[in-house]
């Protein structure tokens, strides 16, 4: 059973260009969160998805950034026009359906944007 | 709002040496605390949880943690490390409301051979 896969492990992108970071859940895991963690800090929570439904955005900032989760296929979180303080590591977890953080939810090992 | 806090930014303790790491919260009502940690280049790894029952936790790799509410703290405890600890902690927090873990932000232990 693969874990959380996350890719790529590591992006680089020119100030302007777009982002594109996927996240495949474990198998049977239907709820996906996204985390960033900015250099010096812990992580963030920036949002909360089920399959094709976002439940909690409130940690997304309001421009440049969206996050998909289709009925097929793995979480895209799309960072538009980068700047250079969307350089991060960004994290996604997943967790089985109707559960939540009450069991355990895995984490991928992240992928670390760079914008130059 | 809800918040965790870890002030220890970086401990650099030398192998068999005993280890605390401190972590606060600041919730009302029911409470959910975790310690993660984070090797190298690697992803997160639940160390231990705390959701009710006895306060004192065991978790993976010989590490505990105790939950004392009226000190609002649920610190990381081992006895003796290794080098092999070397990474980075994380402390974290569930409110009942809330579908988020709040991290802090975390502490560097370096453990020296």
């Amino acid at each position: 059973n693969a874990g959380v896969m996350q890719n790529p492990r590591h992006l680089v992108r020119r100030r302007g260009q777009e982002a594109r970071l996927r996240c495949s859940p474990m198998k049977g895991h239907s709820h996906v969160y996204w985390y960033r963690q900015l250099p010096e800090e812990g992580l963030k929570f920036m949002v909360y998805l089920q399959k094709e439904n976002i439940i909690d955005e409130s940690g997304m900032p309001k421009e440049r950034f969206s996050a998909e989760f289709p009925k097929e296929g793995p979480s895209i979180l799309r960072i538009q026009q980068v700047v250079r303080g969307d350089s991060a590591a960004y994290f996604c977890a997943s967790s089985p359906p109707g559960t939540g953080w009450s069991t355990e939810a895995f984490f991928g090992q992240g992928t670390r944007l760079t914008v130059v | 709002a809800q918040s965790v806090s870890q002030h220890n930014h970086h401990v650099i303790l030398s192998e068999a040496a005993s280890l605390e790491l401190g972590c606060n919260y600041s919730y009302g009502g029911t409470v959910n605390l975790f310690w993660y940690v984070q090797y190298p280049g690697q992803h997160l790894q639940l160390l231990l949880k705390y959701f009710s029952g006895d306060p004192l936790v065991k978790g993976i790799k010989g590490f505990e943690a105790e939950f004392i509410k009226s000190k609002f703290s649920f610190n990381l405890r081992k006895p003796s490390v290794q080098w092999s600890d070397t990474a980075e902690y994380f402390c974290a927090g569930l409110s009942g409301s809330a579908r988020q873990l709040t991290f802090g932000s975390g502490t560097q232990l370096t453990v020296l051979p």
